[in-house]
């Protein structure tokens, strides 16, 4: 069946370095990715999205990238805080309809 | 408020009985979602409102879920005949939509269900 899962389940960074962030798609259908960041005790915080006709898209120390050929989803974060620990969740749909989340990598920055 | 309120944010009962969890989602938003997150886990998918269109209730796990969305604005989900393995946390989330497009979903704290 479709699924969205993660390559990694944990990782783990210094402070100041750059954080990747990968997942995997199977629904070849799926035209709109979306990443998300949960704090514990929270819900899941909007990151950034891209949709199927782009390849990337940066925001403020973020950058998404979507590789369409081998259904490949990856977040980086650059200059990676404390602040930015969390659970990052990757997602994936299609317009109007609900998103299909993944498992979750959890993001660990040590100072 | 500017974001989606949940209520409550706890909720303990005992197996059997029903539940009523709230959502009210920001103000404009046509899109409506509800979601099931256990513990250490992704999100599952219940239901998904937009405007006036019937429901897509193909994720709800069983005829104890049903789900309301009144004047296209508050959502009430009901779990009714409470098992243990309903215990989860209960997100909302809502969106926009553009030009057919739907734009990102925005999330509550959810509910934190136990059943004991």
């Amino acid at each position: 069946g479709e699924s969205v899962g993660l390559h990694l389940p944990t990782l783990s960074v210094q402070e100041g370095d750059n954080s990747i962030i990968n997942c995997a798609y199977s629904n070849s259908a799926s035209d709109y990715f979306i990443w998300y960041k949960q704090e514990s005790g929270k819900g899941p915080q909007f990151i950034i999205d891209i949709r199927s006709n782009m390849d990337k898209r940066q925001g403020q120390r973020v950058t998404v990238l979507l590789n369409k050929t081998v259904k490949h989803l990856s977040l980086q974060i650059a200059a990676t805080q404390p602040g930015d620990s969390a659970v990052y969740f990757c997602a994936e749909g299609t317009s109007g309809s609900r998103l299909t989340f993944g498992e979750g990598t959890q993001l660990t920055v040590n100072p | 408020g500017a974001g989606v309120s949940q209520s409550p944010s706890n909720k303990v009962t005992e197996k059997g009985k029903d539940v009523e969890l709230r959502c009210d989602p920001i103000s404009g938003h046509t899109a409506l979602y509800w979601y099931r997150q256990s513990l250490g886990q992704g999100l599952e998918f219940l239901i998904y409102f937009q405007g006036n269109s019937a429901p897509d209730k193909s994720g709800l796990p069983s005829d104890r879920f049903s789900a309301e969305r009144t004047g296209g604005s508050v959502s009430t989900l009901t779990i009714q005949r409470t098992q243990q393995e309903d215990s989860a946390v209960y997100l909302c989330a809502s969106s926009a939509r553009d030009r057919g497009y739907n734009q990102p979903q925005h999330f509550g704290d959810g509910t934190r269900l136990s059943i004991l």
